[in-house]
């Protein structure tokens, strides 16, 4: 069975600081996603990883794939109030039959 | 591209009534969906997967009979919550691939509150 963990799961950050939320799994995977979603809302895509190696930016957002050590990371430069939301990692694998697994989430507050 | 919609956003019903959740896909054929229900400060948990013109899969622990699930076309998959419960209510969100597509796409999900 495969398993996604996330860590940390709550983030607290002052406006500026740089963190990495990371994300581990157990099993050999195909694709690796993360999203964000705001409060109320539906998810929002961040970043697809497809291979090893992978690094994407986006804004104050980048995300990276290591498929040997079966973890990825999602690291926020000089965090702004806005990235307040929780991100989640989910990972697909080939014979899951197009499904993914997400990870439990982080819930980032940057304060002021 | 790949929008995904939901209908409706929001939806109040009585306990024991049964209330119906569409979710289409608007500008590509989704070969695959899925549905997911959300509680409050929780991830994501599956609770079927739809493909075009099958019978649903669904996850270990959720009643088919009480969430029917069809997938009529490649644009269309409803949701049925049946006898509906205060317990059943929830975030439901449905999300849609297509075969040979590199990820998801989600719809904005449905809050359901069964009073």
């Amino acid at each position: 069975e495969l398993k996604v963990e996330q860590n940390p799961l709550f983030l607290s950050m002052q406006e500026g600081k740089n963190y990495t939320i990371y994300c581990n799994y157990s099993t050999t995977s195909d694709r690796l996603y993360w999203y964000r979603q705001d409060p109320g809302k539906s998810l929002e895509s961040l970043f697809v990883l497809l291979s090893n190696g992978a690094v994407k930016q986006e804004g104050r957002l980048m995300a990276s794939l290591d498929t040997k050590a079966r973890l990825s990371t999602l690291h926020i430069t000089a965090a702004v109030h806005d990235l307040s939301a929780t991100y989640f990692c989910a990972v697909d694998i080939f014979t899951n039959a197009g499904k993914s697994t997400f990870g439990d989430g982080t819930t980032l507050t940057v304060k002021p | 591209g790949a929008v995904v919609s939901q209908h409706p956003s929001r939806v109040i019903c009585k306990s024991g009534t049964s209330v119906k959740i569409e979710c289409r896909s608007l500008d590509f054929q989704a070969t695959t969906m899925f549905w997911y229900r959300q509680f409050p400060k929780q991830s994501l948990m599956l609770m079927a997967t739809s493909n075009e013109g099958s019978k649903a899969t669904y996850e270990q622990g959720v009643e088919k009979d009480k969430f029917l699930i069809n997938h009529a076309s490649l644009t269309l998959s409803t949701l049925t919550v049946t006898s509906a419960h205060p317990e059943d209510s929830s975030f439901y969100i449905c999300s849609a691939r297509w075969t040979g597509g590199n990820e998801q796409y989600f719809g904005p999900g449905t809050r359901l509150t069964v009073t």
